[in-house]
């Protein structure tokens, strides 16, 4: 069955540190793999998605992600961390089969420490 | 980047009276939108698939005749919550997708949520 993990409850960070929010998946045929910032009381924004090229994908507010097939990997990551970046994350995937469907991670809470 | 909205951001209502819930797209058309329910310090599980001018798709264990969505127009599409409960108490979060352009790849923009609770 198509899955999506994120194996972090909570990730601490001081602000200024590089930080990674981790992910791996279990998706059959070609991986199409986003990533969603959800800040308390509202919805989901959209971060950045990897469909196929690169396996570095750049997104919003200076977030990027490594994809990674050897591993099954498609971590976030952030090179400076900023206390404005604590939020809960999202790791998600498209259900095959199902063109509307989208499988989330349970989230990742982040926390930056200043 | 698309903007969703949802009206209203919060509700407090009373057990067995209805709620309704409004998602729209305001910058772009959106033949396709979700709903979606989120739990506290839970994942978004999503509830249904709302198309234009057609009968929504529910996923398996919600209940159509509680939860009534209509997508009435590109930009609107709307849930009501019939015959509240508390147990109906959630965050409900709608999303659209700009169709058609990449498929299983197309991002889905979210509105802020809806957070619903029933006395």
């Amino acid at each position: 069955a198509q899955s999506v993990a994120q194996p972090e409850d909570q990730v601490n960070v001081a602000e200024g540190n590089p930080l990674t929010v981790k992910c791996t998946y279990s998706v059959s045929g070609n991986p199409y793999l986003f990533w969603y910032v959800q800040y308390p009381n509202r919805g989901l924004q959209f971060l950045l998605k990897y469909i196929t090229g690169d396996n570095l994908v750049k997104g919003s507010y200076g977030f990027e992600a490594e994809f990674n097939k050897s591993q099954t990997s498609f971590h976030l990551k952030k090179p400076s961390a900023l206390v404005s970046d604590s939020a809960l994350y999202f790791c998600a995937a498209p259900v095959m089969n199902r063109d509307d469907k989208i499988i989330f991670g349970k989230g990742t809470r982040l926390h930056i420490l200043p | 980047g698309a903007v969703v909205s949802q009206h209203p951001s919060w509700v407090i209502c009373k057990s067995g009276t209805s709620v309704k819930i409004e998602c729209r797209s305001l910058d772009f058309q959106a033949t396709t939108m979700f709903w979606y329910r989120q739990f506290p310090k839970q994942s978004l599980m999503l509830m249904a698939t709302s198309n234009e001018g057609s009968k929504a798709t529910y996923e398996q264990g919600v209940e159509k005749d509680k939860f009534l969505i209509n997508h009435a127009s590109l930009t609107l599409s709307t849930l009501t919550v019939t015959s509240a409960h508390p147990e109906d108490s959630s965050f409900y979060i709608c999303s659209a997708r700009i169709f058609g352009r990449e498929g299983r790849t197309d991002t889905q923009y979210f509105g802020p949520g809806t957070r619903l609770t029933v006395l």
